[in-house]
């Protein structure tokens, strides 16, 4: 069964501080899918990334970067030199690939506030 | 750039009413999909749709749901007879292909509250 995992719940930072946001998976497939989304105050859903279990390069994306590794079923989330803009909910979700579905089985979220 | 639309993107019923939530997904996206959110939770996959059928549904999609894409561009999901429990955001998302094509798309939501 799939299970995704984020174990903060809220973080709170000041300004320009760095943060990583952890996220544990849990799936027996071998082909797989991870992501990352952001809901902010207004409600909607903010595609981020999306990685695919074969390819276990870490990204960076200005001052996004992910970690993905397999050993430990983890794929984590930092935000480097951090704004205000960057508060939100941030849910890491896993699809597994076939049966025609590719449901996303998301994390149970996690509130990132950074303050001036 | 292509968005997915939900309207209306407030609804307020009554128990026992039915409600029609409605969703234009990306033009070319082939997979559709409900999701929904009480409060503070975390999102929950609802239904999938693909090839003008329902291709994997959760346990939350009872009797009560269903889902239909009457004229090739909308989407719908039915609620027939809502619940106090079914108050929630519902986010319709759609994607090209599979996971292995490209990523799901999400619309803004439907914030359904019943009383």
């Amino acid at each position: 069964a799939q299970k995704v995992t984020q174990a903060q719940t809220e973080i709170s930072v000041v300004e320009k501080e760095d943060v990583t946001l952890d996220c544990v998976y849990e799936t027996r497939d071998t082909t797989y899918y991870l992501f990352w989304y952001k809901q902010p105050p207004s409600g909607e859903l903010v595609f981020l990334i999306r990685r695919n279990s074969f390819d276990e390069q870490n990204e960076i994306s200005g001052r996004y970067s992910w970690n993905f590794q397999k050993s430990t079923s983890s794929f984590n989330f930092t935000i480097t030199a951090s704004q205000v803009v960057d508060s939100a909910v941030y849910f890491c979700a896993l699809s597994e690939e076939g049966g025609g579905s590719e449901k996303l089985v998301f994390g149970k979220g996690m509130k990132l506030t950074v303050n001036p | 750039e292509p968005e997915v639309t939900q309207t209306p993107s407030h609804q307020v019923t009554q128990m026992g009413q039915e409600v029609i939530l409605r969703c234009v997904p990306i033009s070319n996206h082939l997979y559709f999909y409900w999701y929904r959110q009480i409060l503070g939770q975390k999102v929950e996959f609802l239904v999938s749709f693909y090839n003008n059928e329902i291709s994997e549904k959760s346990e939350i999609f009872d009797d009560q749901f269903s889902v239909e894409r009457p004229d090739g561009s909308n989407f719908t999901l039915k609620i027939r007879s809502t619940k106090l429990e079914d108050s929630a955001m519902y986010f319709c998302a759609s994607s090209e292909g599979s996971s292995v094509e490209g990523e799901q798309y999400f619309g803004p939501g439907t914030r359904l509250t019943v009383t």
